[in-house]
């Protein structure tokens, strides 16, 4: 079946700290791959996406390299800012269907 | 519009009661797709459209839930006698289909119920 686990939180990191979320997912062909952003009272926006095996999708500041070898699709940035705390999904696409499969989220706070 | 729309951005009804939560998808996206995000959880799926196939009804979570989409755009979620349980943000997302698999969804602002 299809599904995604991504690092639980929550993360809490000083500004300018490194930042690493972790995600890994079970899918069967070759899926598409989605990092999505949501800031405090509204909705989901798509932060990131990539589509193929080895495509790294960036946005932001922001970085995740889709590795097939180790189904994983890790989010990453070198530098966070205050204004990156918001909680962040990694989610699938199955390359058959019109189904989404998203991870449970994983909240991050920036502190100055 | 330009992107997903939802109405109402808020909405505090009695239990019992039976709600409307509506839901604009961005023009010319034929998949709709309906999720249930409880405090500090993730995304609960739903139910999805598709065109005028019949949908996908697999994640609602009671026959008190039920969604239509009228005339391939236009959704409307439907929670009849409301329990407290049911408070939520009701989340809202359509997506282009049919052209492989490389499409995101675009997200609405949600609906925030809460039953007293």
């Amino acid at each position: 079946g299809n599904s995604v686990t991504q690092m639980e939180g929550p993360v809490t990191l000083s500004e300018e700290a490194f930042l690493t979320i972790n995600c890994t997912y079970t899918a069967t062909g070759y899926p598409s791959l989605f990092w999505y952003v949501q800031y405090p009272g509204e909705g989901l926006q798509l932060l990131l996406k990539a589509t193929k095996a080895d495509d790294k999708g960036s946005n932001k500041g922001f970085e995740a390299t889709y590795r097939k070898e180790t189904t994983s699709f890790h989010l990453e940035k070198g530098s966070v800012q205050v204004s990156d705390s918001a909680v962040y999904f990694c989610a699938l696409r199955p390359n058959t269907g019109n189904q989404f499969y998203f991870g449970t989220g994983t909240s991050l706070t920036v502190i100055p | 519009g330009a992107g997903v729309s939802q109405s109402p951005s808020n909405k505090v009804t009695e239990k019992g009661k039976d709600v409307e939560l509506r839901c604009d998808p961005i023009s010319g996206h034929t998949a709709l797709y309906w999720y249930r995000q409880s405090l500090g959880q993730g995304l609960e799926f739903l139910i999805y459209f598709q065109g005028n196939s019949a949908p996908d009804k697999s994640g609602l979570p009671s026959d008190r839930f039920s969604a239509e989409r009228t005339g391939g755009s236009v959704s409307t979620l439907t929670i009849q006698r409301t329990q407290q349980e049911d408070s939520a943000v009701y989340l809202c997302a359509s997506s282009l289909s049919g052209r492989g698999t490389q499409q995101p969804q675009h997200f609405g602002d949600g609906t925030r119920l809460s039953i007293l």
